[in-house]
C-alpha cells in the first residue's frame, strides 16, 4: 500500500536554529499538509498545499514556518528560528482528488527544540 | 469555526465488555474520519465515512455518523487487549480542507 514517508524520524535542534522536515506524499495525491502535535495534546493543522501554493494555513502557521514542493515529489516544512514551544511530533499527510478519499499520514517527524 | 468533541477523553475497560466514544463538532458536514493512534506512532485510519447514515465496521469496531445531530459514535464489542490507544475523530467541510480534530480518546483494556 502506498505510504506517505518522512524524514528524519527524530530530530535534536538548539533554538534558534532553522530545520527542514521533509515529506514524500504519495505519487497521486493533490493536496498535501502539515500538523503538529505538542507531546499528549490533539493534532493541529498548520497548512495545506495544493496546486504550488498554500491554500489554507493556521494562526500557529506564522512567518517563522514555509513550505515548499521543491522537485514534484518532496514537500518539505522549514521553521527558520525554532523556538522551544516548537518541539512537537510532526506530521506530512496527502490526499486524492474526489470525495471518497481521506487523508494519509506520514509516520511523523519527532522535533525537540533544546 | 468548526469544533470537534470527543467523550469521554479517558476510558478504561475490562476485556470482553462493549463500549462507545461519541464525537460531536460544530458546523454541518457529511466527511468524518476515524483514526486510531498508538503511542509515539503515527495516525492510522480506520474509517471514513462520508454520509448521513453511514456504517462502517472492521472487526470489534463500527462507526457510525448522523449529520444530523452532527454526532458519530464508534462503538467497541467484546474489547481485548490489543485494541488499546488513543482514538481520534476528525472532521472536515470540503475534499482538500483541513481536518480538524477532537481531542482523542485515550482506551485501555485491561485484562
Amino acid at each position: 500500500e502506498p505510504e506517505v514517508t518522512q524524514t528524519p524520524s527524530h530530530q535534536v535542534t538548539q533554538m534558534g536554529q532553522e530545520v527542514i522536515l521533509r515529506c514524500v506524499p504519495i505519487s497521486n495525491h493533490l493536496y498535501f499538509y502539515w500538523y503538529r502535535q505538542i507531546l499528549g495534546q490533539k493534532v493541529e493543522f498548520l497548512v495545506s498545499f495544493y496546486n504550488n501554493e498554500i491554500s489554507e494555513k493556521s494562526e500557529i502557521f506564522d512567518d517563522q514556518f514555509s513550505v515548499e514542493r521543491p522537485d514534484g515529489s518532496n514537500f518539505t516544512l522549514k521553521i527558520r528560528s525554532t523556538k522551544l514551544e516548537d518541539s512537537a511530533m510532526y506530521f506530512c499527510a496527502s490526499s486524492r482528488q474526489g470525495a471518497n478519499y481521506g487523508y494519509t499520514f506520514g509516520s511523523g517527524t519527532r522535533l525537540t527544540v533544546v | 469555526e468548526l469544533k470537534v468533541e470527543q467523550n469521554p477523553l479517558f476510558l478504561s475497560m475490562q476485556e470482553g465488555k462493549n463500549y462507545t466514544i461519541y464525537c460531536n463538532y460544530s458546523t454541518t458536514s457529511d466527511r468524518l474520519y476515524w483514526y486510531r493512534q498508538d503511542p509515539g506512532k503515527s495516525l492510522e485510519s480506520l474509517f471514513v465515512l462520508l454520509s448521513n447514515g453511514a456504517v462502517k465496521q472492521e472487526g470489534r469496531l463500527m462507526a457510525s455518523l448522523d449529520t444530523k445531530a452532527r454526532l458519530s459514535t464508534l462503538h467497541i464489542t467484546a474489547a481485548v487487549h490489543d485494541l488499546s490507544a488513543t482514538y481520534f475523530c476528525a472532521v472536515d467541510i470540503g475534499v482538500g480542507n483541513k481536518l480538524v480534530f477532537g481531542a482523542g480518546t485515550i482506551l485501555r483494556v485491561k485484562s
